[in-house]
């Protein structure tokens, strides 16, 4: 089974500043990592994800995280953030073979004051 | 069009009441899902449609009944629900059922009084 935490709860940040979300993850297997970003009264959507290959990964709006095995991790960084990047960031794991599990993290509140 | 479209957006009922919550997609997906979120939690997988087949049910109490007529529709019955299911209900689809890239719908936001 697969689990994942996300540590920081809430992430407050000036705008222009860089910024990073924390994720790391528990598995026994192979995974495959995601980010989603939920903006107030929406869905989700994806952001981008870590199937293999290349450890660092862009997604849009000028996002990219970077896969450490070692550490187990999937941190979401962006050189400089905007107001409009304040949101709820979920990050989440599958397995990579057995892939009928999604699991979401608690999210972190990104919270950009200008 | 890589829209999923959910209506209605908002929902409030009676305990006694049936109503159902539709999501629709014409992306050609053939895996759909419903979420459940609680406020300020994360999204708790209910149900998996595989090629309009019901392939993963969590759990889930009878009083919510989903429903997938066919391969662009994706209904939730809801009958004699409680207060406590009151949540963001959110519907997604993908290319098949292996989640490596879920496409969601806006939700219905339901209130049960």
């Amino acid at each position: 089974a697969q689990s994942v935490t996300q540590l920081d709860s809430q992430v407050p940040v000036f705008e222009e500043a860089p910024v990073e979300l924390r994720c790391n993850y528990s598995s026994s297997v192979s995974v495959y990592l995601f980010w989603y970003v939920q903006y107030p009264n929406q869905g989700l959507q994806l952001l981008l994800k870590y199937l293999s290959g290349s450890t660092l990964v862009k997604g849009i709006n000028g996002f990219e995280a970077e896969f450490n095995k070692s550490q187990t991790s999937f941190h979401l960084r962006k050189p400089s953030v905007h107001i409009s990047d304040t949101a709820e960031y979920f990050c989440a794991v599958s397995g990579a073979r057995n892939t009928d599990k999604l699991i979401f993290g608690t999210g972190t509140r990104l919270q950009v004051f200008p | 069009d890589t829209e999923v479209t959910q209506t209605p957006k908002h929902l409030v009922m009676g305990m006694t009441n049936k109503k159902s919550l539709k999501c629709e997609q014409h992306m050609g997906h053939r895996a759909m899902y419903w979420y459940k979120q609680k406020a300020k939690k994360p999204p708790e997988l209910m149900f998996v449609y595989s090629y309009e087949k019901l392939s993963i049910n969590e759990s889930v109490p009878s009083r919510f009944s989903p429903e997938c007529p066919n391969s662009s529709l994706l209904n939730l019955h809801l009958h004699a629900l409680q207060p406590e299911d009151s949540a963001l209900y959110l519907c997604a689809s993908a290319t098949t059922d292996r989640f490596e890239k879920l496409f969601f719908g806006s939700g219905t936001q339901l209130s049960v009084l």
